[in-house]
C-alpha cells in the first residue's frame, strides 16, 4: 500500500464549475499539508500549505484537513480553462522531513 | 523575479553516455533537492544538500551523482543513462528557517534517452 493514495482521474469539469480533489494517507505521524499544481512539462507550484487539522482558504481555493480520517481535500470554486492541470498532494510528518508526494490527479476544465 | 532555473529543458541522451543536468537558483536557500518524476507518478526525492551536507535516499541507484559547488549551483550527473532513466527531472529548493520550510520547484528537465 502506498502512503499517499490520489487518483489519477482525469477529472473533466465544466468551467465555472467546482473542483473537487483530495487524498488518503496511512502515517498518522504527518503533520504538514501541502497542494501543488503542475502544468505539463513544468515544474510544481505550491497552492496551498496547511499545519494540522483544519481549514485554509485562499481565493478560490479552500483546503481541508481531516487527520482523524487520514483525508485531505482541495476545492476550487469557480473553475476556469487556466485550472486545467496535474494536483500533487504532498506531505511531512514535520517542518523538516520528507516530502511525500502523491501520484497526482488530472484537472480538465472545459470552456 | 527570485527563481529556481533548470538548464536544458529538454535533453536527449545516448543509452551509457553520461549526462550533466544543472540547477541554479537565486532565492538563497541553504536547501536543494533532486527528484526525478516519471509520467503519472509522483515525483521521487533522489538526494538533497543541506548547505553543503549531501543526503542521498537509501533506493537512490549508484548510477545517479551530485555536486554542489556553491549556494547557488547544483548538479546532477547520470554516469551511466539507462532507457528506465528517461524522466522528468526536478530541482527544488527550501530554507530551514520553519515558517518558510516550503519547496520551490524548477520548470524541470525531461531527459530522453535513445
Amino acid at each position: 500500500q502506498k502512503e499517499v493514495e490520489q487518483d489519477p482521474g482525469p477529472l473533466s469539469v465544466p468551467e465555472g464549475a467546482i473542483v473537487s480533489l483530495n487524498c488518503t494517507y496511512s502515517n498518522s505521524a504527518f503533520q504538514y499539508f501541502m497542494w501543488y499544481r503542475q502544468y505539463s512539462r513544468k515544474g510544481p507550484e505550491l497552492l496551498m500549505y496547511t499545519y494540522s487539522s483544519g481549514n485554509k482558504e485562499d481565493g478560490r481555493f479552500t483546503a481541508q484537513v481531516d487527520k482523524s480520517s487520514k483525508y485531505i481535500s482541495l476545492f476550487i470554486r469557480d473553475s476556469q480553462p487556466s485550472d486545467s492541470a496535474t494536483y500533487l498532494c504532498a506531505m511531512q510528518t514535520d517542518s523538516w522531513g520528507k516530502l511525500q508526494f502523491g501520484a497526482g490527479t488530472q484537472v480538465v476544465v472545459t470552456p | 523575479d527570485a527563481m529556481v532555473i533548470q538548464n536544458p529543458r529538454y535533453q536527449v541522451t545516448q543509452f551509457g553516455k553520461p549526462v550533466t543536468l544543472s540547477c541554479s537558483q537565486t532565492l538563497n536557500h541553504n536547501v536543494m533537492y533532486w527528484y526525478q518524476q516519471k509520467s503519472s507518478q509522483a515525483p521521487k526525492l533522489l538526494f538533497h544538500y543541506y548547505d553543503k551536507d549531501f543526503n542521498n535516499e537509501a533506493d537512490t541507484p549508484d548510477n545517479f551523482q551530485s555536486r554542489r559547488p556553491n549556494t547557488s549551483f547544483c548538479f546532477l550527473d547520470i554516469r551511466s543513462p539507462g532507457l528506465g532513466d528517461a524522466a522528468m527531472y526536478l530541482c527544488a529548493t527550501s530554507t530551514t528557517r520553519p515558517e518558510e520550510e516550503k519547496l520551490f520547484f524548477g520548470s524541470g528537465t525531461q531527459l530522453s534517452v535513445l
